[in-house]
């Protein structure tokens, strides 16, 4: 049963300390969503990766956050430094890119920063 | 403007009962696709269906429907004989195809509690 997987599944800091978020897309997908999901804004993406190219990032604050796909196992979304509005479950998601594919999602990693 | 609107908050109904979920979602675009999730209390999205915008066939997966007009641009879901393992946030989204790729545009979310 092929899933996403994101480590850690909650990570509690404190503001000023880096934060790194890691997801695992589904073999063969060639494309990764970031999504960040708050009671205020709902579910809002972050960046995009396709074929480990970074496509669109614009939903990311560019001075703090940064995301990467170091190989096609392996996405990452960095915070730093954090602060206390970072606060929300970070989802990752993947897809066989393709006329309207489906994204999988991950099952989150909820980040609290004191 | 592109929007997925879910106007029902939170929606409450005893197990056995029907409940539908409803989505209107708006676009320019004659080419899209509509998505329903499922959020249960352990967090995780899972996928539960996709429609195109040239498909108009309403679909039945056991004791889920859904009915996609697009006349009023509408992409509703039906849960017959609701049971407690229904209870979860639903959410509905729009992916359009924006600047050579597809882009997720989730509503805000509807959530059911189904009671025993």
């Amino acid at each position: 049963d092929a899933r996403v997987t994101q480590t850690p599944r909650d990570k509690v800091t404190e503001m000023g300390q880096e934060v790194t978020m890691r997801c695992q897309p589904i073999l063969g997908h060639n494309t990764v969503f970031w999504y960040r999901q708050t009671m205020m804004q709902g579910l809002e993406l972050l960046a995009y990766f396709r074929n480990r190219a970074p496509l669109d990032d614009s939903g990311m604050p560019k001075d703090r956050f940064s995301a990467e796909m170091p190989d096609a196992t392996l996405a990452t979304l960095k915070i730093q430094p954090s602060e206390p509005r970072d606060s929300a479950v970070y989802f990752c998601a993947s897809a066989l890119s393709g006329s309207g594919e489906t994204q999988y999602f991950g099952p989150g990693t909820r980040l609290l920063v004191l | 403007a592109q929007k997925v609107t879910q106007a029902q908050t939170e929606i409450s109904v005893v197990e056995k009962e029907d409940v539908t979920l409803d989505c209107v979602y708006e676009t320019r675009d004659t080419t899209y696709y509509l998505f329903w999730y499922k959020q249960p209390p352990s967090g995780e999205l899972v996928f539960l269906i996709r429609r195109n915008s040239f498909d108009e066939q309403n679909e039945i997966s056991g004791r889920y429907s859904w009915n996609f007009q697009k006349s009023t641009s509408s992409f509703n879901f039906t849960i017959t004989a609701s049971q407690v393992v229904d209870s979860a946030v639903y959410f509905c989204a729009l992916c359009l195809f924006s600047g050579g790729y597809n882009k997720l545009i989730f509503g805000a979310g509807t959530r059911l509690a189904v009671h025993p």
